[in-house]
């Protein structure tokens, strides 16, 4: 068990439909970082949150959002889901401000779009 | 802007032999490195890191990597592989700031094990 939990671990939806994906980070750790893992793509930065704000942000489409709460946990929200949406959905913390000492990773959310 | 390049997406070892994984980066300041480990249906697991200070830097599971900088290269070894080694491997450079993220990866080597 790293410390960061992600739920569902998998997810089956249809397309245009909406799911909210959960990350609750390793006790202590301020940054949330959440990733796109494909066969094509591997693994794609979508945003980073810390203490509660976004900090960076990488290649999230439009109906992608996500946000930090002030227990620190966070939710990716992915909407109007498309075929190619279909990836594991990673969510990572970090103590501090930064990656200093590297990442810990949570297992993962598989999603399937149908 | 910093990046990295994992020579080779597939690599097969016998048992025992020795495992070698490249790793290439790309940086305008001295780079932080780092080894991830993924075994089929789970997380990343940091394998090892380098900061500062001994080149040469020791993970778990015997793995080790070397920071070399006249090569811009930090490539993971292993004396001797194991079948529990079978898994991908990805490549890492702490960007500093910016739209990629805190983290760049490698698109990743999966490695298999030969009995």
């Amino acid at each position: 068990d790293s410390g960061v939990t992600q739920t569902p671990k998998h997810l089956i939806t249809a397309t245009g439909q909406r799911v909210t994906l959960r990350c609750s980070p390793r006790s202590g750790d301020l940054s949330v970082y959440w990733y796109q893992q494909s066969l094509d793509q591997g693994l794609q930065f979508l945003i980073q949150y810390y203490n509660g704000e976004e900090r960076a942000k990488g290649n999230i489409l439009e109906r992608f959002s996500a946000q930090q709460f002030p227990d620190l946990h966070s939710e990716l929200n992915l909407s109007s889901l498309e075929l190619g949406d279909s990836a594991l959905y990673f969510c990572a913390s970090s103590g501090g401000g930064g990656s200093f000492y590297g990442y810990t990773f949570g297992s993962g959310t598989r999603l399937t779009v149908v | 802007a910093q990046s990295v390049t994992q020579l080779g997406s597939h690599v097969s070892v016998s048992e025992g032999a020795l495992v070698l994984l490249r790793c290439n980066y790309s940086s305008s300041v001295p780079p932080y490195l780092f080894w991830y480990v993924q075994y089929p249906n789970q997380g990343l697991q940091l394998l090892l890191k380098y900061t500062t200070g001994a080149t040469l830097v020791k993970g778990i599971n015997g793995f080790e990597a070397e920071f070399k900088k006249s090569e811009t290269s930090f490539h993971l070894t292993k004396p001797s592989a194991h079948m529990s080694d079978a898994a991908e491997y990805f490549c890492a450079v702490m960007n500093y700031g910016g739209s990629q993220g805190n983290l760049i990866f490698g698109k990743g080597t999966k490695l298999s094990v030969k009995p």
